[in-house]
């Protein structure tokens, strides 16, 4: 059962332009969720992260909206450019009890971003 | 401050073999969560650890385990490795384990052959 969905696999922008990721949940318990890059055959770096208790988090060309009414994140990135083609992982946790150190991943969008 | 250590980052293994992969967390951190990562599974909980003690198990079978030591440095365990066991197995540390960031090794990439 996959309680964080990624529906595009894939997103190719122009360097310059607006690249826009997109996640959804189900699980209405998560509380904290955080945007992931990831390059083959090595490790996830995180990016930015934001808590329940707000809808929007900005760290340089990257910002995050959280949508909870519509269990729906995003992730902006203003401008693109071809360092940023890479794996892009959403992942959700939950506080306490069988969710413990456990993060939700998202089946990942390849972001390619060309000249 | 250096990042999660993982060893060794490659490893061939033959089937019913068996493999010890090791995870230094961040110095500090005392939660330590490992996952498998497949192709057609995607990133996938195997299990967390903090104070040497399991606190969280995803659904994996018992051929998967782990443990954690004094010093927070923790090791996970496949016996009788499969040919789908195949995979990059990542470990991630934070500080308490919920509702924080979890940072995330190189990976080893295990091929059972």
């Amino acid at each position: 059962d996959q309680q964080v969905k990624q529906n595009s696999p894939s997103l190719s922008v122009q360097e310059g332009r607006i690249s826009i990721l997109n996640c959804d949940y189900t699980n209405s318990m998560f509380d904290y969720f955080l945007w992931y890059k990831k390059y083959p055959a090595e490790g996830p770096t995180f990016l930015i992260s934001i808590s329940s208790i707000k809808d929007k988090n900005e760290d340089g060309r990257f910002t995050v909206f959280l949508n909870k009414s519509a269990k729906h994140l995003s992730l902006h990135i203003v401008p693109s450019q071809p360092g940023d083609s890479a794996v892009y992982f959403c992942a959700a946790s939950a506080s306490g009890g069988s969710t413990l150190g456990r993060l939700y991943f998202g089946r990942g969008t390849q972001l390619t971003v060309w000249p | 401050k250096a990042g999660v250590t993982q060893t060794p980052r490659y490893l061939i293994k033959t089937r019913g073999q068996q493999v010890t992969l090791s995870c230094s967390p961040i110095s500090g951190h005392r939660s330590v969560s490992w996952y498998q990562q497949t192709p057609g599974q995607g990133l996938q909980f195997l299990f967390e650890y903090f104070s040497e003690t399991q606190r969280n198990k995803g659904n994996f079978p018992g051929r998967f385990s782990g443990r954690q030591f004094s010093n927070s440095r923790s090791e996970m365990n496949v016996s009788t490795l499969e040919l789908g066991d195949s995979a990059l197995y990542l470990c991630a540390s934070s500080w308490e384990g919920f509702q924080e960031t979890q940072y995330f090794g190189p990976g080893t990439r295990l091929l059972v052959l």
